[in-house]
């Protein structure tokens, strides 16, 4: 079983639409979580740390559910730019975990 | 400030050849990694350094697969008789030590990448 699974995509919405995405970690003693955005043939950069109450950044809302072990991503009003692949990071005494990613694509 | 360089961008080698891939981390980082991933693929983790501590090997695929981190700083990443299944990015990524109870040294700064192309 990989460490963090998350649902490849791709997502095709519209501008202005709201879209989420969820990934799953298997170590439950997991200790730091954040989403990177990756755009194509880019190095990957921190989107957001996700807290475990749970944290907003403008657009983007992170939540983290340890009991169940995922996190998820919302993004409101998404724009074109939006465009990307979304990896989720999971850490684990000092090593980085990183998700598949999820390919989104936002549409005029 | 500059943030994680690599060199070279780009690398077209043959098959057998050795290469050497080389990471300048931000200064002050004192953990360094090394990542590869390969086309449509995600991030496999190759190694870890943390300041003078013995680096964390385990990802490394194969003992092709080496890399050293001179003085804490500079990392270089070699591979020894190069395969066709070597070809992918190679990333390179630091960050500021996680000290105990704090988060903001988790972040990982990632460089531009190395693109290798074995043929």
């Amino acid at each position: 079983r990989k460490e963090v699974e998350q649902d490849p995509g791709p997502f095709n919405v519209p501008e202005g639409a709201t879209v989420a995405f969820n990934c799953t970690y298997s170590n439950s003693a997991s200790q730091s979580f954040f989403w990177y955005r990756q755009d194509c043939r880019k190095e990957p950069k921190l989107l957001m740390s996700v807290y475990s109450s749970g944290n907003e950044d403008g657009r983007f809302t992170a939540q983290l559910n340890r009991a169940s072990q995922y996190i998820s991503l919302l993004i409101r009003d998404s724009k074109l730019s939006d465009s990307a692949t979304y990896l989720c990071v999971v850490m684990s005494f000092n090593k980085f975990y990183f998700g598949s990613g999820t390919k989104l694509n936002v549409k005029p | 400030g500059a943030g994680v360089s690599q060199s070279p961008s780009n690398k077209v080698t043959e098959k057998g050849k050795d290469v050497e891939l080389r990471c300048d981390p931000i200064s002050g980082h004192t953990a360094l990694y090394w990542y590869r991933q390969s086309l449509g693929q995600g991030l496999e983790f190759l190694i870890y350094f943390q300041g003078n501590s013995a680096p964390d090997k385990s990802g490394l695929p194969s003992d092709r697969f080496s890399a050293e981190r001179t003085g804490g700083s500079v990392s270089t990443l070699t591979i020894q008789r190069t395969q066709q299944e070597d070809s992918a990015v190679y990333l390179c990524a630091s960050s500021l030590a996680r000290l105990a109870g704090e988060s903001t040294g988790e972040t990982q700064y990632f460089g531009p990448g190395t693109r290798l192309l074995v043929l």
